[in-house]
């Protein structure tokens, strides 16, 4: 497909389960971003990879988040331990290149659902 | 850090015009985004301004005043399909971290 894809697009985790969610940027995409969303809110930046380095994770909430994205691609979030404060959308977004007008381009996002 | 205010929600009349505003406080400014999110899908870009001014694309404009940290999206001719929340978005810093207001919820009603 021609869009950032996430998978999988529902969760549901118990309380203390580790969780990974996966995202596929557009081919040939530089940057690519995590956001967690709550309900009613707007995205908050987790973290940040230009290609295969991980250049800003200031926005990770706790030691339990940690994302990779070993070959510059496909990029994994994971959290361990959920918590029920955990449930979120979880959007990915990849753009070209570093530039800070180019846009990007939001996948579909994961719903995590911590029971 | 950044403070991004914009309202919760509006309402409108399908056929009118709606004005979004948002103000801003931040360092470092390299552009402001507004995006377009419908209810369980993901944002979709808008626009980007870097300078002042009004930049028009179709039925959206969107203004910027870095002086005043203020900007606004405006939709005219509005639709049903245009009710959806619609994101303010700040650029700031060295690369393209955005971050991004609450979201006004629009409404459109007949």
């Amino acid at each position: 497909g021609a869009g950032v894809s996430q998978s999988p697009r529902y969760k549901v985790a118990k309380r203390g389960q580790d969780v990974a969610l996966r995202c596929d940027p557009i081919s040939g995409h530089v940057s690519l971003f995590w956001y967690q969303q709550a309900l009613g809110q707007g995205p908050e930046f987790l973290t940040y990879f230009q290609n295969e380095a991980q250049l800003d994770k200031s926005g990770l909430p706790s030691d339990r988040f940690f994302a990779e994205r070993p070959e510059g691609s496909v990029s994994t979030l994971k959290i361990q331990r959920t918590q029920q404060e955990d449930s979120a959308v979880y959007l990915c977004a990849s753009s070209l290149d570093t530039s800070s007008y180019n846009e990007q381009f939001f996948g579909p996002g994961t719903r995590l659902t911590v029971l | 850090g950044q403070n991004i205010d914009q309202p919760t929600e509006m309402t409108a009349t399908e056929g009118a015009i709606v004005q979004i505003n948002c103000t801003y406080q931040t360092s470092g400014f390299n552009g402001l985004f507004w995006y377009q999110q419908h209810a369980g899908e993901a944002p979709t870009f808008l626009s980007y301004n870097v300078l002042d001014g009004l930049e028009e694309k179709g039925r959206f404009s969107s203004f910027l005043s870095r002086s005043k940290g203020y900007s606004y999206l405006l939709l005219k001719e509005l639709q049903m399909k245009d009710s959806a929340s619609y994101l303010c978005a700040v650029c700031s810093g060295g690369y393209q971290k955005v971050t991004f207001g609450i979201g006004t919820k629009l409404q459109v009603i007949p």
